[in-house]
């Protein structure tokens, strides 16, 4: 059974650092990697999406990585900023197919004091 | 862009009552999956559809049944519902093997 971890759980940072967020993964054997934010009491946002044959993936100040031989991932977040405040979360599909569910991390809690 | 829509968006029901919750997916994305998110807790997967039929199962009670229309349109119907039940549900669609997009929630209260 795949299990997700991320770390740290809470991050609090002040305005303008650069921040890495952690996610590993029990089970390499998924075909991408998909990390989310989301808001208190809102839904989920896709921030990015990695393929299992890709390493990175940018999109403006994020960029994800991957190491799927040892199950890993990273969020970088450039030049934080106090809207970047959110939890994220990091999430993985099940092996058996396309249209398994995802597995996710229980999140980075993260806060940007302005 | 088109999104996810869920219906309701908020819903309070009495224990042992019925729910019915919809979501509209994403429209040309074949695939529809469900989510449980109790309070403080990462959503937890519940079942999805690939083309109307139903693909993978997760951690779904059986009081709990869903399935996907000719339109693509999904419903979750929740029955004898119980305190524990009183969570957010996502609706998340995507095209096979690629990004899952959800839907804004739909925020069930148990009473």
């Amino acid at each position: 059974k795949q299990e997700v971890t991320q770390i740290p759980a809470a991050l609090s940072v002040p305005e303008g650092e650069n921040l890495v967020l952690n996610c590993s993964f029990t089970d390499s054997a998924i075909y991408n990697l998909q990390w989310f934010r989301q808001d208190p009491g809102k839904g989920l946002t896709s921030l990015l999406l990695i393929q299992s044959s890709q390493r990175e993936q940018t999109s403006g100040r994020l960029n994800a990585s991957l190491d799927k031989s040892s199950g890993r991932s990273t969020l970088y977040i450039a030049a934080s900023q106090p809207g970047d405040s959110a939890t994220y979360l990091c999430a993985v599909p099940g092996t058996g197919g396309g249209a398994d569910g995802l597995t996710f991390g229980k999140g980075t809690h993260l806060i940007i004091q302005p | 862009a088109a999104g996810v829509i869920q219906s309701p968006r908020h819903l309070i029901k009495e224990k042992r009552e019925t729910a019915t919750l919809k979501c509209y997916p994403i429209p040309r994305h074949d695939t529809v999956y469900w989510y449980q998110q109790g309070p403080g807790q990462d959503p937890q997967f519940l079942i999805s559809f690939y083309e109307k039929m139903q693909s993978d199962k997760g951690s779904i009670p059986d009081r709990f049944s869903a399935q996907q229309f000719s339109d693509y349109h999904s419903e979750l119907n929740m029955s004898s519902l119980e305190l524990g039940d009183s969570a957010l549900y996502f609706c998340a669609s995507s095209r096979l093997f690629t990004e899952a997009f959800f839907g804004q929630g739909t925020r069930l209260t148990v009473v």
